[in-house]
């Protein structure tokens, strides 16, 4: 079936300049989180959504990071006023469960968003 | 909050031959530990995870042993391939964060033919 996608795959944009990342996870999955991978280290958490909820937004770094998932489905990552030290591989990930559950859920990730700003 | 060390950051061995990636995390919390396998230009991929009510787990060619005492966790790779080259990353997670994972620092293992 088909994964977890995310659009665009590569995007560079001029410091200044405004920019929106599209996350479509697997169909039915009810968690969405976003992660931050900076070059050679590993992900590191920025914001999840329950559904259409932003539950934990204690990852992002700065007011110009800006998440949303209007439907429960597909979310955009919006970044205003891009900074070099915005560069990086932005990762979608998607898990059926949902806080509350048992067990903690497999989360799936998705191919990332490598950002440049120059 | 959580913090997850791994090591060694890279690694080097013959086709064949085993390989071990180590991990310690610092919430006693935790109850959920994957491994993410990530090729160059892709998303991480789950190869294997641990729950905290086992304490060692195999899939082929791929197991993973966990030490909720000393709160560390590993991968043991064995018959290792060319096609297993990548970065593996592990992770840890609790679900008082809402299941976020919280990564190591990645190991980057080369397998020479």
């Amino acid at each position: 079936g088909a994964g977890v996608s995310q659009s665009p795959r590569y995007k560079v944009a001029k410091r200044g300049q405004d920019v929106a990342l599209r996350c479509d996870p697997i169909s039915g999955h009810v968690s969405l989180f976003w992660y931050q991978q900076a070059l050679g280290q590993g992900p590191e958490f920025l914001t999840y959504f329950q559904n259409e909820a932003q539950l934990d937004k204690s990852g992002l770094p700065s007011d110009r990071f800006f998440a949303e998932r209007p439907e429960g489905s597909v979310s955009t990552l919006k970044i205003q006023r891009t900074q070099q030290e915005d560069s990086a591989v932005y990762l979608c990930a998607s898990s059926l469960a949902f806080l509350g559950t048992h067990s903690t859920d497999t989360q799936y990730f998705g191919p990332g968003t490598r950002l440049t700003v120059l | 909050g959580e913090n997850v060390e791994q090591h060694p950051s890279t690694l080097s061995v013959q086709e064949g031959d085993s390989a071990v990636i180590k991990c310690t995390y610092s919430d006693s919390a935790s109850n959920y530990f994957p491994w993410y396998k990530q090729e160059l230009g892709k998303g991480p991929q789950l190869i294997i995870d641990i729950r905290s009510n086992v304490g060692e787990k195999k899939d082929q060619r791929i197991a993973v042993t966990l030490n909720k005492t000393a709160k560390h966790f590993s991968l043991h790779i064995t018959e290792t391939q060319p096609e297993d080259s990548a970065v593996y990353f592990c992770a840890a997670s609790t679900l008082r964060a809402g299941n976020m994972l919280t990564f190591g620092g990645g190991t980057r293992l080369m397998v020479k033919p």
